[in-house]
């Protein structure tokens, strides 16, 4: 398995800009996981969802930010409009309900300038 | 609310010397428990998975082991090397399918 799949791997956008992310989770996996990654803060869970269904967005910190999960396959995080304070890297995560640990992807590296 | 702290929060050793990392959470009714190593700049990469019936777990030069009564797990790593160079992180899950919470991590740097 070619692991949990994120896209892309850097990103530098203007403040204000929509910015996608994706993540494409292992096969099989049921639970899919968006986290963020700051200095100031470590890693934070932004979302989940089980079984395509979100489970806890309170990590989501505005409505800038919305998540969705069409098929079991592909997930993608969005922000719109993007702040400078939005610059951090995302990290999504899979797993089958827990059992075997998470995997995790290598991460996009978002700067808004 | 779940609270993972690491302590230290970095480390600093010669080449050759056994470590040990700390990792303790505030809710003992965990499901799992998984150690990561982050190199700069990379993604995480899953060292070690307790889970809550388990006590310990081995891998090569790595042993982890979990004590859930006290709320605590120890990454042991024998014989460092600069390649142990790395960021290592403890993150527990209270469910199944439920959110990991992670520890602030332990910086560590193993000088040739």
């Amino acid at each position: 398995d070619a692991g949990v799949i994120q896209s892309p791997r850097h990103e530098v956008t203007e403040m204000g800009q929509e910015v996608t992310l994706r993540c494409k989770p292992i096969s099989g996996h049921n639970s899919l996981f968006w986290y963020r990654q700051t200095m100031m803060r470590g890693l934070e869970l932004l979302i989940y969802f089980n079984n395509n269904v979100p489970i806890d967005d309170s990590g989501m910190p505005e409505d800038r930010f919305s998540a969705k999960m069409p098929n079991a396959s592909f997930s993608t995080l969005k922000i719109q409009p993007s702040e400078p304070r939005d610059s951090a890297v995302y990290f999504c995560a899979s797993s089958w309900r827990g059992q075997g640990g998470y995997t995790f992807g290598s991460g996009t590296r978002l700067t808004v300038v | 609310k779940q609270e993972v702290t690491q302590i230290p929060a970095a480390l600093s050793v010669p080449e050759g010397e056994n470590l040990v990392l700390n990792c303790s959470f505030t809710d003992s009714a965990i499901y799992n428990l998984q150690w990561f190593r982050q190199d700069p700049g990379k993604g995480l990469t899953s060292l070690l998975l307790i889970q809550s019936s388990q006590r310990e777990q081995t891998s090569g030069r790595l042993n982890a082991s979990l004590d859930k009564s006290s709320g605590r797990s120890t990454l042991y790593i024998a014989a460092s090397q600069p390649g142990d160079s790395a960021t290592y992180l403890c993150a527990v899950e209270e469910g199944a399918g439920n959110m990991l919470t992670f520890g602030g991590g332990t910086r560590l740097m193993v000088k040739p």
